[in-house]
């Protein structure tokens, strides 16, 4: 049973336009929330987290926001750039940064 | 800077061999742990070592093994392979600040 869902497997947008990513999650002590960026042949690097303690942190174009009592977690990138174009993983855990649960990815598309 | 060094990047091996995943790290991290991606379920975590010398299970260990003897290695055995571990295999080390810095991965398809 899947405690970290990303319903939508993919998700395409124009250049210049916003880009919101969603995560869902079961498990209420899961205290910090990070998301991921893949490239094709390439591992998953780190993009921007954030603590249960917090609601909103931004990091230059990208800003992750989340939401306890709905269990919910969002990442807005602004303005989306072609190089955006990447599988993102939400993940979490309620231990070490290391040991994560994620989320099974959106495929995200930004066309010129 | 090589960062996680994984081999081999691709193998296909038959069903019922005996396979070890190699990893190498060359920042002197502490943590190393061993991840399988499948599609439609993003990464799992197998096994993981917080330092040289331990070992801990993750979300879907059984069928492999890990050893760390020292800092630098964290290979991923799989003692006798089996269809459903055909995935593409991703190790990631951390230090201080948490983060996790990931190799490229192994991909294995277990005929």
């Amino acid at each position: 049973d899947q405690q970290v869902k990303q319903n939508s497997p993919s998700l395409s947008v124009q250049e210049g336009r916003i880009s919101i990513l969603n995560c869902d999650y079961t498990n209420s002590m899961f205290d910090y929330f990070l998301w991921y960026k893949k490239y094709p042949a390439e591992g998953p690097t780190f993009l921007i987290s954030i603590s249960s303690i917090k609601d909103k942190n931004e990091d230059g174009r990208f800003t992750v926001f989340l939401n306890k009592s709905a269990k919910h977690l969002s990442l807005h990138i602004v303005p989306s750039q072609p190089g955006d174009s990447a599988v993102y993983f939400c993940a979490m855990t309620t231990d070490s940064w290391g040991k994560l649960q994620f989320g099974a990815g959106t495929q995200v598309v930004v066309t010129p | 800077i090589a960062g996680i060094t994984q081999a081999p990047t691709s193998q296909i091996l038959a069903a019922g061999r005996r396979m070890t995943l190699r990893c190498t790290q060359d920042m002197r991290h502490n943590a190393m742990y061993w991840y399988r991606q499948d599609l439609g379920l993003g990464l799992r975590l197998i096994h993981y070592s917080n330092t040289a010398g331990t070992t801990g299970k993750g979300e879907v260990p059984d069928g492999y093994s890990v050893s760390r003897a020292n800092t630098d290695d964290f290979p991923l055995t799989l003692a006798s392979a089996v269809p459903s571990q055909t995935s593409v295999y991703f190790c990631a080390s951390s230090g201080s600040t948490g983060e996790l810095f990931f190799g490229e991965g192994s991909r294995l398809t277990v005929l």
